[in-house]
């Protein structure tokens, strides 16, 4: 119940494409959606989070949807560059839980020139 | 770049050693979380200190313990290393007790490699 799964494991888009990284989870006690950019030898980077009273937020080129009665959300990465290649975690946080932050198992993002 | 450092940046232990990994939180930051990400995974909540006290434990053995100073710097130690304890070590600081999903910033980590 504490887990968050994410989906695809790997996805490959062209330059200027759509990426769009799903995630569910069970745990209806989550209040926090954030996603982090991770590149290789770096730590995880906010990227952008919504909270569950808000259906979509959008940052940029990055939107979030978010279905609470499906319990999923989604990470849209609009007209994708090469330099967004990086893994992508989806996470969500527990108020009051002992777990905190509980994080998907990653999307590695290629975006081809 | 977070204000997150941590130190060091790779580590080879071998197998029983006793590591400690330090970490120095962004300025402002009271609370200091610590996570373990293995190869090809997400990162695992280790535990969390707030003032000074652990606040929230993930499902990691006694092995694991912290510390957090009087600056809101830490400490994480492994005791008795198991191979499976090769991962990425994560710390991550936030302004306040996650009470209100506040922003986590994490630092570049810290390898560790178990012969």
């Amino acid at each position: 119940q504490q887990q968050v799964k994410q989906s695809p494991q790997s996805l490959i888009v062209q330059k200027g494409g759509i990426s769009i990284i799903n995630c569910a989870y069970e745990n209806t006690a989550f209040d926090y959606f954030p996603w982090y950019q991770q590149f290789p030898g770096k730590g995880p980077a906010l990227l952008i989070a919504i909270r569950p009273d808000v259906s979509e937020k959008k940052e940029g080129r990055f939107t979030i949807s978010f279905n609470k009665s499906a319990k999923q959300f989604s990470l849209h990465i609009m007209d994708s560059q090469p330099g967004d290649s990086a893994t992508y975690f989806c996470a969500a946080f527990l108020q009051g839980g002992s777990e905190k932050l509980v994080f998907g198992k990653g999307t590695k993002l290629t975006v081809n020139p | 770049e977070t204000g997150v450092t941590q130190s060091p940046t790779h580590l080879i232990k071998t197998r029983g050693q006793q590591v400690t990994l330090r970490c120095s939180s962004q300025s402002g930051h009271n609370t200091v979380s610590w996570y373990q990400q293995a190869l090809g995974q997400g990162p695992q909540f280790i535990f969390q200190y707030y003032r000074e006290e652990e606040n929230g434990r993930g499902n990691f053995p006694p092995r694991f313990s912290g510390l957090q100073f009087p600056n809101y710097s830490s400490e994480l130690n492994v005791n008795a290393l198991e191979l499976d304890d090769s991962a990425l070590y994560l710390c991550a600081s936030s302004r306040e007790r996650q009470g209100s999903g506040e922003t986590q910033y994490f630092g570049p980590g810290t390898r560790l490699l178990v012969l």
